[in-house]
């Protein structure tokens, strides 16, 4: 695609429920990255994918956090038993290799958990 | 663990000056940095990248330098304008084994008022 498409734009959950945030990277881009985004702070790494695997997930903060991206494309950052402090924009970043090139940015996800 | 910090953390300025924004991080063993810009609400956008061996780069009205013995890196505006107000935010990639992993500042706000 011609950018990095998030969806949804925003979710609303409640506490203890499970969602999904999905990523579509740039088309060819082999480097996917998560990161969060609490308010009047800058983003925070979660995880980093390099193809199919997950590279780097030292940014997860706990086990309730978890993502995908089994054909190396799309991924899917998974929350389960959400929580209230949870609620951030999840932002999601490709480039076109893990070797230092630029990082191109989606629109975000806000996430409030009520 | 790197650490980074942006001087001021917001700037009010008149249409028409020239200004700096400052960003200074603790590990100098970087691949590259970016500086992004962001509009209330929205996703990053990508300015200027400058790799490890640069010492600066330019688009338009913008030039950012990087001394990464001393850990610094400055975005120059020239002629600010108000469609500059934003959120501007730096960050250095990581080493060559983190992928092109960033780690960001909490931003300098700039208003630029007409």
């Amino acid at each position: 695609g011609a950018g990095v498409s998030q969806t949804p734009s925003n979710k609303v959950t409640e506490k203890g429920k499970y969602v999904e945030l999905r990523c579509d990277p740039i088309s060819g881009h082999t480097a996917l990255y998560w990161y969060r985004q609490s308010l009047g702070q800058g983003p925070e790494f979660l995880i980093y994918f390099q193809g199919t695997g997950a590279a780097d997930d030292s940014g997860l903060p706990n086990d309730r956090f978890f993502a995908v991206r089994p054909e190396g494309s799309v991924s899917t950052l998974k929350i389960q038993r959400t929580e209230r402090g949870d609620s951030a924009v999840y932002l999601c970043a490709s480039s076109l290799n893990g070797q230092a090139p630029e990082a191109f940015f989606g629109q975000g996800t806000r996430l409030t958990v009520v | 663990k790197q650490e980074v910090t942006q001087i001021p953390a917001a700037l009010s300025v008149p249409e028409g000056e020239n200004l700096v924004l400052n960003c200074s991080f603790t590990d100098s063993a970087i691949y590259n940095l970016q500086w992004f810009r962001q509009d209330p609400g929205k996703g990053l956008t990508s300015l200027l990248l400058i790799q490890s061996s640069q010492r600066e780069q330019t688009s338009g009205r913008l030039n950012a330098s990087l001394d990464k013995s001393s850990g610094r890196s400055t975005l120059y505006i020239a002629a600010s304008q108000p469609g500059d107000s934003a959120t501007y935010l730096c960050a250095p990639g990581g080493r060559y084994n983190q992928g092109g992993k960033l780690i960001f500042g909490q931003g300098t706000e700039l208003s630029v008022k007409p």
